[in-house]
């Protein structure tokens, strides 16, 4: 079974600091690499996919690379704002259709 | 409809009664899944459907939990004798292809 691990558990940083966010999976053959983020009491919103043939992709602020063999990937959110305050999901995609995710990581961006 | 709906958003319930969660897919959308969000765990898969047919539930803990989709759209997730343990957020997700769900709000179980 894929085991994902994300650390830390928790983070917290004053605004306009850099975030960089943790993830780690046991087995490497994945389809896909997925981070997700998740406000209290509501779901879960994708933020960005990573394909297996990829290493990283972009989104504005945010930033996610895939290192396969060594069964890790890392989230970057440059000059955090308070908005950023959320917690932050990685999920591999075992197979083409399931989600193993890890338990994630809460980020508090302080004013 | 504009999001993937889900109904009750909270639901208490004491332990041995039985709960009926539903989930209301994004219009069109083929698959539909549900995951169990313990507090303070990420989610863990619970089924998966494809239209009316269930292709995968290997992660229902018990056996008295229960998930159909009998048009291919609507998805009721439905749990026997309720314990504490099951006491969790349940959410659903939609989608249309691979790797692209869209989850709902989900719906907060306590059993006291």
């Amino acid at each position: 079974k894929q085991e994902v691990t994300q650390i830390p558990a928790a983070l917290s940083v004053p605004e306009g600091e850099n975030l960089v966010l943790n993830c780690s999976f046991t087995d490497s053959a994945i389809y896909n690499l997925q981070w997700f983020r998740q406000d209290p009491g509501k779901g879960l919103t994708s933020l960005l996919l990573i394909q297996s043939s990829q290493r990283e992709q972009t989104s504005g602020r945010l930033n996610a690379s895939l290192d396969k063999s060594s069964g890790r990937s890392t989230l970057y959110i440059a000059a955090s704002q308070p908005g950023d305050s959320a917690t932050y999901l990685c999920a591999s995609h075992p197979d083409d259709y399931k989600l193993s995710f890890g338990a994630g990581t809460t980020v508090t961006v302080r004013a | 409809g504009a999001g993937v709906s889900q109904s009750p958003r909270y639901k208490v319930a004491k332990r041995g009664q039985d709960v009926a969660l539903r989930c209301d897919p994004i219009s069109g959308h083929v698959s539909l899944f549900w995951y169990q969000q313990a507090l303070g765990q990420g989610p863990e898969f619970l089924t998966y459907f494809q239209n009316e047919a269930q292709l995968d539930k290997s992660g229902l803990p018990s056996d008295r939990f229960f998930a159909e989709r009998p048009e291919g759209s609507v998805s009721t997730l439905k749990i026997q004798r309720t314990q504490q343990e099951d006491s969790a957020v349940y959410l659903c997700a939609s989608s249309t292809r691979p790797n692209e769900a869209f989850f709902g709000q989900g719906t907060r179980l306590t059993v006291v």
